[in-house]
């Protein structure tokens, strides 16, 4: 099956400093990725999608100058959360889905971002 | 009204029992449905994924879609403790819509 890989898992920095997270799919070519944050014991929330070659399409609320997503190669897209701070600590999760009706969406393993 | 409605929960249950976990959607064009299960601080893994109505069994699991009411359900035999997890409904619409998750059902099943 479809494997998505998310790197790093955690991540502690400083206010003000920006952090890179990375996504990767594995075996297979996504034009298209989606990037998720999730605050505890609440459910998925959808920031971003991501495709190749384009520009992201932000979901209303987040600002695309904070978190600015790349995704330069058909395997790989990044979300950068540029000058971060307290508040954007939260669990950021990584998807994409693999061409074809009988293929659902598979996810990374997630990041779980600290500011301090 | 959310697109997507999920109790919460928590629900727990004893080792062995039959769970029953629901979702309601309000959008007639979802036509595909998946269940995913998380543990804490990791990422959602993909459980059942099927089209339409209709069931699908799995091992213990087994899903079911009636799209007449726009009813999801997953039912998990057996319980086991290490199925204790957050189980989240998703649905979409096709091509590479967004996905639409409900809020997510903590599940405890307990020895």
């Amino acid at each position: 099956g479809a494997v998505v890989s998310q790197h790093p898992s955690r991540v502690i920095c400083k206010s003000g400093t920006s952090v890179k997270i990375e996504c990767r799919s594995l075996d297979f070519q996504a034009t298209t990725m989606f990037w998720y944050r999730q605050f505890p014991k609440q459910s998925l929330m959808l920031m971003a999608t991501s495709n190749e070659g384009s520009k992201a399409t932000y979901e209303q609320g987040v600002e695309k100058d904070k978190f600015l997503i790349n995704h330069a190669s058909l395997t790989l897209s990044t979300l950068t959360v540029t000058s971060a701070h307290p508040e954007d600590s939260s669990f950021y999760i990584c998807s994409a889905r693999l061409t074809g009706d009988s293929n659902g969406y598979t996810f990374g393993s997630g990041t779980r971002l600290t500011v301090v | 009204q959310k697109e997507v409605e999920q109790d919460p929960g928590p629900l727990s249950v004893p080792e062995g029992a039959i769970v029953s976990l629901n979702c309601t959607y309000s959008n007639s064009a979802f036509q595909y449905f998946m269940w995913y299960r998380q543990y804490s601080r990791k990422g959602p893994e993909l459980l059942m994924y099927t089209y339409s109505s209709g069931n699908k069994e799995d091992g213990r699991f087994t899903a079911q879609v009636d799209k007449s009411s726009k009813y999801i359900s997953l039912f998990i035999r057996d319980s086991q403790p290490s199925d204790s997890a957050t189980y989240l409904c998703a649905m979409f619409s096709g091509g590479y819509n967004k996905l639409i998750f409900g809020a997510g059902t903590r599940l405890a099943v307990h020895p």
